[in-house]
């Protein structure tokens, strides 16, 4: 099956620093890739779509300024989360989607990045 | 807005069969898929459907009834590594792609 990596898989900053995580799809071309955000023992909260080469489309309640998304590749997204605060410590997750359209169009998940604000 | 509803929690025994419903209201539908997610893990594609009736995978299956805005996980002969949370998610078709997640059935599978 498709493989998607995270990295860092987990993190640990100070309060006011800002953080990166990339998000690659291995042995496929994605151009839409999701990011998501989950706090425990709930479930997976959509922040943005990304396309590659054009801007990032954000869901209602998200800062576009504060999770700076860049897809600048058809493997490739970023999500950097500027000036972070406690709470903001979660789990981030990417998923990727084939560009080839097929009917199942599976989004295909990255294995976390753990972020812990201090 | 999205509504996507599933139990919280639910306990069965090991070699047990256990079903995990899920109720969706949504703009639109074109497609729904089951996840497992072990904890601190990302989620796994488990199945996925897009027309009325039983896909049956291995161990798993999933149930869709559209009219009904109904979906259940069936899954049999329970295994200790199966305890893990399982996310009902629905595609709507106003945005394509997207996906919206239900809360998440917690399952914990005891001996």
């Amino acid at each position: 099956g498709a493989v998607v990596s995270q990295h860092p898989s987990w993190v640990i900053c100070k309060s006011g620093t800002s953080v990166k995580i990339e998000c690659r799809s291995l042995d496929f071309q994605a151009t839409t890739m999701f990011w998501y955000r989950q706090f425990p023992k709930q479930s997976l909260m959509l922040m943005a779509t990304s396309n590659e080469g054009s801007k990032a489309t954000y869901e209602q309640g998200v800062e576009k300024d504060k999770f700076l998304i860049n897809h600048a590749s058809l493997t490739l997204s970023t999500l950097t989360v500027t000036s972070a605060h406690p709470e903001d410590s979660s789990f981030y997750i990417c998923s990727a989607q084939a560009g080839v359209p097929t009917l199942l169009n599976e989004q295909f998940f990255g294995p976390g990045t753990r972020l812990t604000v201090l | 807005g999205q509504n996507i509803d599933q139990p919280t929690e639910m306990t069965a025994t090991e070699g047990a069969i256990v079903q995990i419903n899920c109720t969706y209201q949504t703009s639109g539908f074109n497609g729904l898929f089951w996840y497992q997610q072990h904890a601190g893990e990302a989620p796994t594609f488990l199945s996925y459907n897009v027309l009325d009736g039983l896909e049956e995978k291995g161990r798993f299956s999933s149930f869709l009834s559209r009219s009904k805005g109904y979906s259940y996980l069936l899954l049999k002969e329970l295994q200790m590594k199966d305890s893990a949370s399982y996310l009902c998610a629905v595609r709507p078709t106003d945005s394509w792609g997207k996906l919206q997640f239900g809360a998440g059935t917690q399952v914990v599978v005891t001996p």
